[in-house]
């Protein structure tokens, strides 16, 4: 089966920019989530989808974060305006609804620098 | 308030022999827990997982281990092969329909 598609692998921005990124899970999976892994640490959860609407987004800093994911499919992750301490790895993870417990699987993450 | 804590952030461990990776959690609502190997620039990814109701689940060169009294569990890679050598991640979560919180990361050097 195909994994998790993100873009851009890459993204090089200065800080009060804006940058939004891509996501693609696993076909047939309704669950969808976004963390952020700053260097060194943990993957940290954003926001959790389940079809198109949110689950858990308590941890996402919604004065300048935003996500969405209309069709219950693709999801987008934005960040505006972009702050020094938002550079980090963003990975996307899809997985099963949840009867008892299934794994994540991980995209290759998206790589934010800002400057 | 961590979570979950992996308390090494890196070991070296010689081909052949047994790599015991150590994670220590604080929440006890957790009840599944997983273990993800993370090589640079990709993605986690998932390698073995055990719930609660087991303290023990074996998949070829892995094993972890639960110990629920102590809030602790590890994973075993025997033998250790030089692509082995990656971060890894210990993850927990309650009632396996909340999200995983992640610990920091062990990363595993296996030395030829």
């Amino acid at each position: 089966e195909a994994g998790v598609a993100q873009s851009p692998r890459y993204k090089i921005i200065e800080k009060r920019q804006s940058v939004a990124f891509w996501c693609n899970p696993i076909s047939g999976h309704a669950t969808l989530y976004w963390y952020q892994q700053i260097l060194g640490q943990g993957p940290k959860l954003l926001i959790q989808f389940q079809n198109n609407g949110v689950v858990d987004d308590s941890q996402l800093p919604k004065d300048r974060f935003s996500a969405e994911r209309l069709k219950g499919v693709d999801s987008t992750l934005k960040i505006q305006p972009a702050k020094l301490e938002d550079s980090a790895v963003y990975l996307c993870a899809s997985s099963l609804p949840l009867h008892g417990a299934s794994p994540l699987h991980f995209g290759n993450g998206t790589r934010l620098t800002v400057t | 308030d961590q979570q979950v804590k992996q308390n090494s952030p890196s070991l070296s461990v010689q081909e052949g022999r047994i790599s015991i990776l150590n994670c220590d959690y604080t929440n006890s609502m957790f009840d599944y827990f997983l273990w993800y190997k993370k090589y640079p620039a990709e993605g986690p990814t998932f390698l073995i997982s055990i719930s609660s109701i087991k303290d023990k689940n074996e998949d070829g060169r892995f094993t972890v281990f639960l110990n629920k009294s102590a809030k602790h569990l590890s994973l075993h890679i025997v033998p250790s092969q030089p692509g082995d050598s990656a971060v890894y991640f210990c993850a927990a979560s309650s009632s396996g329909n909340t999200p995983l919180v992640f610990g920091k990361g062990t990363r595993l050097s296996v030395i030829a």
